[in-house]
């Protein structure tokens, strides 16, 4: 069982919706959880890290998480061109290693 | 500007030659990391180091070498162990190791002619 999962998509919006990314973890123990954003050819950057139960609002993205299900998701909202890339879920776990799932490719059509 | 960079950004490799990626940086960042990324993988821990002098294998470590002479440098090579080794090569710091918050260099792209 991988540690953190994904939906593969691609997932396809068109501008101005809402994009739902979902992801679940498999290590109850989990304590952090971030959201990462790569567009193509880059490297990752940082776009929410959540730590507790519940949402966080930053902008139009929203993190949501419920530990007791393991899952963790990003909402974007108002989706735009410049959302399209690829977002990474990443889980901390308990020995200091950061997982990251596979990857969710979104792309918003103007 | 504070940053991550990663040198060289593209390179070519025959099979049996060792090759050498560069990370340096200057955010302050006790924590850095080694990361290779596959196509529709995610990212892979390959080494990571907490302190100068010292560093942990990730979870793929086989046929790679790492070194923490410096707390700017944590340079990553490459030997000719490593079967698969073609991939994209993040290296990442954070201001301490048990943090999610990384920030990652540029890449480097290594390809095996």
């Amino acid at each position: 069982q991988k540690e953190v999962e994904q939906n593969s998509g691609p997932l396809s919006v068109p501008e101005g919706a809402i994009a739902s990314l979902n992801c679940t973890y498999s290590d109850r123990g989990s304590q952090s959880f971030f959201w990462y954003r790569q567009y193509s050819g880059k490297s990752p950057e940082l776009i929410m890290s959540i730590y507790s139960n519940g949402d966080k609002e930053d902008g139009r993205f929203t993190a949501q998480l419920n530990k007791a299900s393991q899952y963790v998701s990003l909402l974007i909202r108002d989706s735009q061109p410049s959302d399209s890339a690829t977002y990474l879920c990443a889980v901390n776990l308990d020995d200091y290693k950061l997982s990251f799932g596979a990857g969710t490719t979104v792309t918003v059509r103007a | 500007d504070g940053g991550i960079t990663q040198s060289p950004k593209y390179l070519f490799r025959k099979e049996g030659q060792n090759v050498t990626l560069s990370c340096e940086q200057n955010l302050n960042h006790d924590a850095m990391y080694w990361y290779r990324q596959d196509p529709g993988q995610g990212l892979r821990l390959i080494y990571y180091s907490q302190i100068v002098n010292d560093f942990q294998k990730g979870d793929i470590a086989e046929g790679y070498s790492v070194s923490r002479e410096k707390k700017e440098s944590f340079p990553l090579t490459v030997t000719s162990a490593q079967k698969n080794p073609t991939a994209f090569y993040l290296c990442a710091s954070s201001i301490l190791i048990n943090t999610g918050e990384l920030f990652f260099g540029e890449g480097s792209r290594l390809t095996v002619l």
